[in-house]
């Protein structure tokens, strides 16, 4: 299986906060790469998908980037709705497999 | 507007068995591959099996292999697992999930004795 780290586990973050969350990846998996964010009692919400391709309706303060096996999620300005959980997420291959998870709290 | 809703979950005794059903509307469900993705309570994210858009391809985490069953009905716009055999580590959120794009709320299975 293909085995997805991100990091931080933890992020201690500001409203207006410029942020950023990476994930590397075991294997090259080209782009296939998905970001979701979780808030809390929720189901994932998907962020960006082809490593930098944001999609329906979220805003664009996302932005995502990285081929082969290292990737970046990048919030430029936080709001309060974005203080969350994020997963990235690999498709190249069965079983999909995620990252741990990143908190981003206040 | 898209909309998957899960049901079927509940509490179980380990070794028992359980049968998920999701329900799709608003999109063409058999243009579709879907999955399920679960999350143990506290824990992260994890894939448990997908099945392509005409149910002939199926894809399984290897722990759940032999125990769990995907499938889908296109005539009804249903998503279905059939989870045999459960153990308490098999206890999480069951999520229903368009492609990895669309995800529904999520159906409780608890397995305790």
């Amino acid at each position: 299986a293909i085995w997805m780290t991100q990091s931080p586990s933890l992020l201690s973050a500001s409203t207006g906060d410029r942020v950023t969350i990476n994930c590397r990846v075991s294997q090259d998996i080209s782009t296939y790469l998905a970001w979701f964010r979780q808030k809390p009692g929720k189901a994932p919400e998907l962020l960006i998908y082809a490593a930098s391709t944001l999609d329906v309706a979220v805003p664009s303060r996302f932005s995502g980037s990285g081929s082969g096996t290292d990737f970046t999620l990048t919030v430029s300005s936080l709001q309060s709705e974005d203080f969350a959980t994020y997963y990235c997420q690999q498709y190249y291959s069965f079983p999909w497999t995620f990252g741990q998870g990143t908190k981003v709290e206040f | 507007e898209v909309q998957v809703v899960e049901s079927g979950g509940g509490l179980v005794q380990p070794g028992g068995s359980l049968r998920l059903s999701c329900a799709a509307s608003g999109f063409t469900f058999s243009s579709y591959l879907m999955s399920w993705v679960r999350q143990a309570p506290g824990k992260g994210l994890e894939w448990v099996a997908s099945i392509e858009e005409d149910g002939n391809q199926k894809h399984y985490l290897d722990s759940v292999k032999g125990r769990f069953t995907i499938s889908r009905d296109n005539t009804r716009n249903s998503l279905y697992l059939q989870m045999n055999s459960l153990r308490a580590e098999d206890t999480a959120v069951y999520h229903c999930v368009r492609d990895f794009d669309f995800w529904g709320q999520g159906a409780r299975v608890t397995v305790s004795s």
